[in-house]
Parts: C-alpha cells; structure tokens; sequence
C-alpha cells in the first residue's frame, strides 16, 4: 500500500451503532488529520495530531472520539450518531519538517447515519 | 477566524475557451493549496503556492498567488471534458505544530463539448 489508506470505504450505520473509521499512511508523516466534508460545505478540519499527540479538536461534538496510537495510524471512534453526521470523512497527513507541510488525502468513508 | 471565499462557485464552460477562477482569503498567509476533486473521490493537490508572486503551471492549468492582495488565481486555458470537477483553494495558517488548512468551498466545473 501507498501513500494515505482509509478503511472502510463506505460505511451505514445507525444511531445507536458504534463503529470506527481507519485511517493508514505510508509516507513517514508525523501530522495527521480528520476532516468532514458534508455537501454543500467546505470541508471542515475536525482534529490535528502531531508525533501522536493532539494538537487541535475544531469544537467537535464528543460523539466522535479521535485515538492515534502512532504516527502512521489514526481511528475515528463513533458512537450515537446524529443523521446530520452523514458525510464523507477524509484522513490526511503531512511532514512536519521545514516547509514541508502539504497534506496528502486518502480516499475517504462515506458515512450514512440511518 | 480565516475565511476563504471562491468564486465561482458553479462555471460551465465550452471545450477549447479560457477561464479563471478566484480565491479570496482574509488574512496574512503565504501558503496556499489548490486541490482537486472528482465525484464521490478523494482531493488530488494540483498547486503548491509558497511565496507573493508564485505562479505554477501544470499542462491547461495555471495557479498564482498575491499575497499582498490575499488573491490566488486558477487559469484554465483551452479546456477539456477531463477537467471537469470541483476545484478547492486551501489557506494553510501554519503554527509551530504543523499545517492548519481553511478551504474555500469550491468551484464546480463542467466543461461541456
């Protein structure tokens, strides 16, 4: 595997379900990030982790709960799910080296909240 | 709070005519990302703008940055169908702990024959 993976790719699951979304890279980054992207909206920075530390939570609801047992690994943790929180959800990561700082994207979960 | 604007955020347009899309954002950075996005798929990063004055082209492409302006364009030259896809500007707002990006909300493009 290459570059940034994310698993599942696709994802339903209903309001009372407990899930996680994977999120893999194969870069040697040491930033990794959670984005939502719902439609009709920009895309929308949830959480930042730097050498597995976490560095920034943009006021996500606690319904979703990041864990990144190291740099190359990052889980989204779901639990009692609004339908509102259907969306795509994207992983990134990117050096932290220099100027270095481009993030590269895997191919996202599209989530369905039933 | 940063904020990104593109304009347009709908454009359809002929194969073979120009256009330019614009990416407005509210404070200093000198970094900024375009990406690309086909449907239901991943972003692809197009441009990587590190400096006022940058101007980057790849094939019928070609990205630039103001920073003074707080302005990056995106010229489409000659298009084709294969362009067709939401187009994003991101403002990275780095801190000593890495990349933070704001993205505009997209500018949908269709080119039709």
């Amino acid at each position: 595997e290459t570059g940034v993976t994310q698993t599942p790719r696709h994802l339903v699951m209903g309001m009372t379900n407990k899930k996680s979304l994977k999120c893999e890279q194969h870069l040697g980054h040491n930033a990794m990030y959670w984005y939502k992207q719902s439609a009709k909206k920009p895309l929308e920075l949830m959480f930042v982790y730097n050498f597995k530390e976490q560095t920034e939570n943009n006021s996500v609801p606690s319904r979703f709960s990041p864990e990144c047992p190291n740099s190359s690994h990052l889980f989204l943790h779901l639990h009692t799910l609004q339908p509102e929180d259907s969306a795509l959800y994207l992983c990134a990561s990117s050096p932290m080296r220099g100027d270095e700082y481009e993030q590269y994207f895997g191919p996202g979960t599209r989530l369905t909240v039933t | 709070e940063l904020k990104v604007e593109q304009n347009p955020l709908f454009l359809s347009m002929q194969e073979g005519k120009n256009y330019t899309i614009y990416c407005n954002y509210s404070t200093t950075s000198d970094r900024l990302y375009w990406y690309r996005q086909d449907p239901g798929k991943s972003l692809e990063s197009l441009f990587v703008l590190l400096s006022n004055g940058a101007v980057k082209q790849e094939g019928r492409l070609m990205a630039s940055l103001d920073t003074k302006a707080r302005l990056s364009t995106l010229h489409i030259t000659a298009a084709v169908h294969d362009l067709s896809a939401t187009y994003f500007c991101a403002v990275d707002m780095e801190e000593t702990s890495g990349s933070r990006l704001t993205f505009g909300e997209g500018t949908q493009l269709t080119v039709n024959p």
